[in-house]
């Protein structure tokens, strides 16, 4: 079945760029996705790509798709405090399918 | 724009009690969707709605768990009787079409079954 995979901690000095990896199983993902989850809050979409991109860069956000390996990552440059969350990588087809979620903490 | 609303925002009861939670969606918004967080976990899909009609409920645990959206905007989840594992963050997200990323989350209710 459909399944997505995530490191489930990261953590990154304030200033620093971080790397949040994911591999999903769903070769016929129309879309693949990142959301971020603060603490007491729901979900928030933060970028999505088509699965015909290889790249998508938003602000700082870039987010790479090896389709061929079924690998997504998202980078965020210049890593703030307030980026310090739960990171969801979801596959979708007919509905989504989250990931377990990478904790993000931010060392000042 | 308000965005999603959900109440209550925590709720503590024993096993084998029932439990209703309240979504009201974004003003305008078709599509409804009710999804379960266990801790350390992503959100699973248990119900979606288009208007008050069922689109997905293929992950609802149907022997316990009862959804409705009777006048196609506000819904309610129901866990009767509730298990231990229920335990988890129900989320509720709204979106004007059936577009994945165009879905707006609620800030969950969060059960605790003891």
């Amino acid at each position: 079945g459909e399944d997505v995979e995530q490191s489930l901690f990261l953590s990154v000095r304030e200033g620093d760029s971080s790397v949040i990896n994911c591999t999903y199983t769903d070769s016929s993902s129309t879309y693949l996705y990142w959301y971020k989850q603060e603490p007491g809050a729901g979900l928030q979409l933060l970028t999505y790509i088509f699965s015909n991109m290889d790249m998508k860069q938003d602000q700082r956000l870039t987010v790479l798709l090896n389709k061929k390996d079924k690998h997504l990552s998202l980078r965020i440059a210049d890593t703030q405090t307030g980026d310090s969350a739960i990171y969801f990588c979801a596959e979708t087809d007919d509905k989504v399918i989250f990931g377990p979620g990478t904790s993000l903490s931010v060392i000042p | 724009e308000a965005g999603v609303a959900q109440s209550p925002r925590y709720k503590i009861i024993e096993k084998r009690q029932s439990v209703a939670f309240w979504c009201n969606p974004i003003s305008g918004h078709a599509t409804l969707y009710w999804y379960q967080q266990i801790l350390g976990q992503g959100p699973k899909l248990l119900i979606q709605f288009q208007n008050n009609g069922v689109v997905d409920d293929s992950q609802l645990p149907k022997d316990r768990f009862s959804a409705e959206r009777l006048k196609g905007v506000d819904s309610t989840l129901k866990i009767q009787p509730a298990k231990l594992e229920d335990s988890a963050v129900y989320l509720c997200a709204s979106s004007a079409g059936q577009v994945i990323h165009e879905q707006y989350f609620g800030p969950g209710t969060r059960l605790t079954v003891t």
